[in-house]
């Protein structure tokens, strides 16, 4: 089955830099990269996807990159804020267009900090 | 349109008992899945209900099950609970019906302590 690293674990970043949290995942067959954010105590929310047919994806301050030759896809922060800070996950999963698999495989996620 | 809904918030079992869980999806979403989201381990995939039926199934004991009704709403069993099943369990919606984006939609948990 399908297997996602994310890294780093933890970064700490200040005000205004920016932020990049990579993935690999091991399924080749695997087409949809979802991120989501989590923010302490609450639900994690979808901030940005990508699909295997597109190599980069942006939305204003965030953007993600998918490498499908190196099976590693990655999220961009750029002018990060302090309400950025919250744990990101990164997800793979095999979307079949008829029947939208949804075996879904997190990473462990990534601690933001974003210091003012 | 309401949001997924879980029920109860909060648990607290002893070892030994069993639970059970319960997720209302987002209206007309007709896939649920469940995941387990510890902080050492991250979001771990359970499994998938889509048309009453699991679909897809991730790397959990037996002791996991679950179960989907003709409403889309599912609900999961834990049976035998050990303290290792202290934990935050999501739930996800999704249309789960092919075509355009398949963004799942968490609720807020349920969060399970065992003593």
């Amino acid at each position: 089955g399908e297997n996602v690293e994310q890294h780093p674990s933890t970064l700490s970043v200040q005000e205004g830099d920016s932020a990049v949290i990579k993935c690999t995942y091991s399924d080749s067959a695997s087409n949809y990269f979802p991120w989501y954010k989590q923010e302490l105590g609450k639900r994690p929310q979808l901030i940005i996807d990508i699909r295997s047919n597109v190599g980069e994806k942006k939305d204003q301050r965030i953007a993600v990159t998918l490498n499908k030759t190196a099976k590693h896809f990655s999220l961009h922060i750029t002018e990060t804020q302090p309400e950025d800070s919250a744990v990101y996950f990164c997800a793979a999963s095999i979307r079949e267009p008829k029947l939208s698999n949804n075996d879904m495989r997190f990473g462990a996620g990534t601690r933001l900090t974003v210091k003012p | 349109k309401a949001g997924v809904t879980q029920t109860p918030r909060y648990l607290i079992k002893t070892r030994g008992q069993q639970v059970t869980l319960s997720c209302s999806p987002i209206s007309g979403h007709r896939s649920v899945s469940w995941y387990q989201q510890t902080p050492g381990q991250g979001l771990q995939f359970l499994f998938e209900y889509f048309s009453e039926t699991q679909r897809n199934k991730g790397n959990f004991p037996g002791r996991f099950s679950g179960r989907q009704f003709s409403n889309s709403r599912s609900e999961m069993n834990v049976s035998t609970l050990e303290l290792g099943d202290s934990a935050l369990y999501l739930c996800a919606s999704s249309s789960g019906t092919g075509g355009g984006k398949n963004i799942q939609y968490f609720g807020a948990g349920t969060r399970l302590s065992v003593l």
